[in-house]
């Protein structure tokens, strides 16, 4: 079964670093999500990605936050400078319509920030 | 605006006990779409069911089965003789038509004891 795929599973970083996150989407995907879960907390939307270019974003997707589709693979998402408070697991997910109908969460990448 | 409430924090049951995960939400739009998601200890998340707006039949699913009312806004998910496999966090979640993001609710913590 095809599946959205991230890494790293877990990367520790000290505060202030640039940190990129990537994911690779399911191939026939068209739309591709970044969604963040602070530890115990629920899963929050950060950005959504269609036709190379951010169709909305979060409150929380300021302007330390980017994403990029650098190739026919791969959807990254950067983090500029980290921040105590961007210690978080963060999902990647990927779906083949606008509606939101089935999005595939890949096994998310946890971030430690210290 | 669009808002998931799911009441219950934490739910403890024994083996075998039915149990029930309430969900209400809250949306301005006549069209959404209702989801419920399985968060393992893993820290995946796994994409469970869909449902839209005019489509308030019940489904079953083996052992899991959905109640959506639309009076009462609500998507009640129900495990029928729970295992302990069944132990995770369950979210429930929201979106509307077009490319909206998922809006979730907090989760409800399920502890299945032997």
């Amino acid at each position: 079964e095809p599946e959205v795929t991230q890494t790293p599973s877990h990367q520790v970083t000290q505060m202030g670093q640039e940190v990129i996150l990537r994911c690779v989407p399911i191939s026939n995907h068209l739309y591709f999500y970044w969604y963040r879960q602070i530890l115990g907390q629920k899963v929050e939307f950060l950005v959504s990605f269609y036709n190379n270019e951010i169709s909305e974003k979060s409150e929380i997707f300021d302007d330390q936050f980017s994403v990029e589709r650098p190739d026919g693979s791969n959807f990254t998402l950067k983090i500029r400078s980290t921040k105590l408070e961007d210690s978080a697991m963060y999902f990647c997910a990927s779906s083949v319509g606008a509606n939101t109908g089935e999005l595939f969460f890949g096994e998310g990448s946890r971030l430690t920030v210290l | 605006a669009q808002k998931v409430t799911q009441a219950q924090t934490e739910i403890s049951v024994v083996e075998k006990e039915d149990v029930t995960l309430d969900c209400v939400y809250e949306t301005r739009d006549t069209t959404y779409y209702l989801f419920w998601y399985k968060q393992p200890p893993s820290g995946e998340l796994v994409f469970l069911i869909r449902r839209n707006s005019f489509d308030e039949q019940n489904e079953i699913s083996g052992r899991y089965s959905w109640n959506f009312q639309k009076s009462t806004s609500s998507f009640n998910f129900t495990i029928t003789a729970s295992q302990v496999v069944d132990s995770a966090v369950y979210f429930c979640a929201l979106s509307e038509p077009g490319n909206t993001p998922l809006v979730f609710g907090k989760g409800t913590r399920l502890s299945v004891i032997a």
